[in-house]
């Protein structure tokens, strides 16, 4: 079975900082998805970044980049110039090729320090 | 214009009451998701449903029934409810190609509190 693990359940960041949030996951598939999305206080959840896992190149998004690392399972959210409008909670997730059921990690917390 | 739209958004309720929850979605998708998210934050999916069939059941009770009328409507049915029923619910869409890494689009939420 496919799980997803963030290690981090809250971290801050000063504003205009950069800060990566983590998320591992465990699979024997090799054709799959990862996902972050990002839950604000609205609650609201939003697509902020996707990555095909046969594609090295990593997937960047504006302010938003990963690092995708396929054999040690690590796909990390790196948030460059850090804004007040990004605290939220951030998840990771995780989808097999071929299937609908999406696997979410538990959840990082962002807080942005003015 | 509303993506996908839940009601109610918030719900209080007595225990062992019935409950229902809707879902629409205007994006013309094909699959349709309900997910339960629990006091720590932690998103399940519970059913999915594309083109009106069910695809992906997860161990859920039975007092949860799902019901798609048609491909952009998808209502949570739940019996008997619980205090461990409490949660926020979300409704999500896709485009329904099975597993392409499709963007889940999700609703607002709907805060249910069981007393």
């Amino acid at each position: 079975a496919q799980t997803v693990t963030q290690s981090q359940p809250e971290m801050s960041v000063q504003e205009a900082e950069t800060v990566t949030l983590s998320c591992t996951y465990d699979t024997s598939e090799s054709d799959y998805y990862l996902f972050w999305y990002k839950q604000p206080p609205s609650r609201q959840m939003i697509l902020v970044i996707r990555q095909e896992a046969y594609k090295q190149q990593n997937a960047t998004e504006n302010r938003f980049s990963v690092n995708f690392q396929k054999a040690a399972k690590s796909f990390s959210l790196k948030i460059s110039d850090s804004q007040l409008g990004d605290a939220a909670m951030y998840f990771c997730a995780f989808l097999t090729s071929g299937t609908y059921k999406y696997i979410f990690g538990t959840g990082t917390r962002l807080k942005v320090l003015a | 214009d509303t993506a996908v739209s839940q009601t109610p958004k918030y719900l209080v309720t007595q225990m062992g009451n019935d409950k229902s929850i809707k879902c629409e979605q205007n994006l013309g998708h094909d699959t349709m998701y309900w997910y339960k998210q629990d006091s720590k934050k932690f998103l399940k999916i519970m059913f999915s449903y594309n083109n009106k069939e069910l695809i992906i059941n997860e161990t859920v009770p039975n007092r949860f029934s799902p019901k798609s009328p048609d491909k952009a409507h998808l209502n949570l049915h739940i019996n008997s409810l619980e205090l461990g029923d409490s949660a926020v619910y979300f409704c999500a869409s896709s485009l329904g190609l099975a597993g392409r890494g499709e963007t889940q689009y999700f609703g607002p939420g709907t805060r249910l509190l069981v007393l």
